[in-house]
């Protein structure tokens, strides 16, 4: 399972933090962990993921803004998205590759984050 | 990026009746080394994650009904609901993998007729 957490509101200008914590398999284990965002007007978009080792690999449009890290003991991976605008509000959701598939086997609830003042 | 297409945008079909979704890649994601077409179909209820229904394109994952099934090589793809069941009823999105970033379809609603 996983579970996202974090703030549910967040000023213009300033930084976005949310957690996930992964429960029922390890976060070092050979997947890819992932961040998606979903907006009306978007759809579904990739944000970035990232190996147990640290290696990361970022969406080009969110690149210069965004922080993906693991925390192996605590068993989670966190995102962090800087300078955020009222475009960012949106449902996050975090999300697993699967080793048989390399597509999304498993995602979080979700958590909705709205950029305003 | 690749950009994925999808049609219709939304359909409405009787219970019992076939539901067929097409997706269209704008580049080949079929990898000829390992001959895996890197695509995924998902299925989403208002108010829930996107669920994995399909993976390498026509891949049932374990769990899910035979109703659905994938087809589709190269850039062309399509989802069929073989026998639509009012559970059914959410929107469905195609999804490529072959690289970074990974992209979705704007997602095609299915309804009940």
């Amino acid at each position: 399972q996983l579970q996202e957490s974090g703030p549910g509101l967040v000023k213009p200008s300033g930084t976005l933090s949310l957690t996930c914590v992964v429960s029922g398999a390890s976060i070092s284990s050979s997947n890819w962990w992932s961040w998606v965002r979903q907006t009306p007007g978007k759809g579904l978009e990739w944000i970035g993921e990232i190996y147990h080792d640290g290696t990361t690999d970022y969406n080009p449009s969110l690149k210069s803004r965004v922080t993906i890290s693991v925390d192996k003991p605590k068993n989670q991976f966190s995102l962090r998205l800087k300078s955020v605008t009222a475009a960012d509000t949106a449902v996050y959701y975090c999300a697993r590759v699967g080793l048989d598939s390399s597509a999304y086997d498993y995602w979080g609830p979700g958590t909705l984050v709205t950029v305003s003042s | 990026d690749i950009v994925m297409t999808q049609s219709p945008d939304s359909l409405a079909v009787s219970l019992g009746e076939r539901a067929t979704i097409n997706c269209k890649s704008s580049q080949n994601i079929l990898n000829s080394a390992n001959n895996k077409n890197y695509l995924g179909w998902y299925q989403q209820k208002p108010g829930q994650p996107p669920k994995l229904l399909i993976y390498w394109a026509s891949t049932r994952k374990p769990g899910v009904p035979d109703r659905f099934s994938g087809s589709g090589s190269g850039a062309d793809f399509t989802l069929t609901i073989s026998s639509l069941q009012v559970e059914d009823v959410a929107v469905y999105y195609c999804q490529q993998y072959y690289n970074t970033p990974r992209t979705f379809g704007q997602g095609t609603k299915v309804e009940i007729k």
